[in-house]
């Protein structure tokens, strides 16, 4: 059963418009929220996060969205750059036992920014 | 900083051998890190989370007597693949938790290990 899902797999945008990644979970105890990015043969590395009390958090061009109600985040790229181009997952997390946390990783959208 | 270093990048062994993969936390004290496996085109599936001098904890399904863990000290874990076979070749990936600096459950991730058993 997958707890954090990312429906799309692929996605294709022009260089400078908006990329929108989307991400559903099913798990109502999660209450943390990250976006990683990931390029071929590497490690993946944080790029933006969100705590549940939260609706919108931005750190310039990377906006992510959470909706409680539809337990569904979006990732917004604006303006979209070529460098941008990665695999990104979208990941959640919820407190365990004590103060353990673990992190849910969706399947993935592959980014293409064209040029 | 936080910076996590995985050796080897990439790693070709026998079916039947062991094989050792250290992750290491440069900048900080990691006192949670985590191991991950990435097959091709899917998603980073955890495989146990381990703390410094305990043992670690295997997610149900992997074998924790083919994968044994050791986290001896704050700045390194080790993952040890015993008896590899074909199947076990995958993306291996460790993260590492302890920065202060970190939110809620933000992990730092080192940049993998590529493991082919031939």
């Amino acid at each position: 059963d997958q707890q954090v899902k990312q429906n799309s797999p692929s996605l294709s945008v022009q260089e400078g418009r908006i990329s929108i990644l989307n991400c559903d979970y099913t798990n109502s105890m999660f209450d943390y929220f990250l976006w990683y990015k990931k390029y071929p043969a590497e490690g993946p590395t944080f790029l933006i996060s969100i705590s549940s009390i939260k609706d919108k958090n931005e750190d310039g061009r990377f906006t992510v969205f959470l909706n409680k109600s539809a337990k569904h985040l979006s990732l917004h790229i604006v303006p979209s750059q070529p460098g941008d181009s990665a695999v990104y997952f979208c990941a959640a997390s919820a407190l365990l036992g004590g103060s353990a946390r673990q992190l849910t990783f969706g399947s993935g959208t592959q980014l293409t920014v064209l040029p | 900083g936080a910076v996590v270093s995985q050796h080897p990048s990439w790693v070709i062994c026998k079916s039947g051998t062991s094989v050792k993969i250290e992750c290491r936390s440069l900048d900080f004290q990691a006192t949670t890190m985590f191991w991950y496996r990435q097959f091709p085109k899917q998603s980073l599936m955890l495989m146990a989370t381990s703390n410094e001098g305990s043992k670690a904890t295997h997610e149900q399904g992997v074998e924790k007597d083919k994968f044994l863990i050791n986290h001896a000290s704050l700045t390194l874990s080790t993952l040890t693949v015993t008896s590899a076979h074909p199947e076990d070749s995958s993306f291996y990936i460790c993260s590492a938790r302890g920065g202060w600096r970190q939110g809620p459950g933000e992990q730092y991730f080192g940049p993998g290990t590529r493991l082919t058993v031939t």
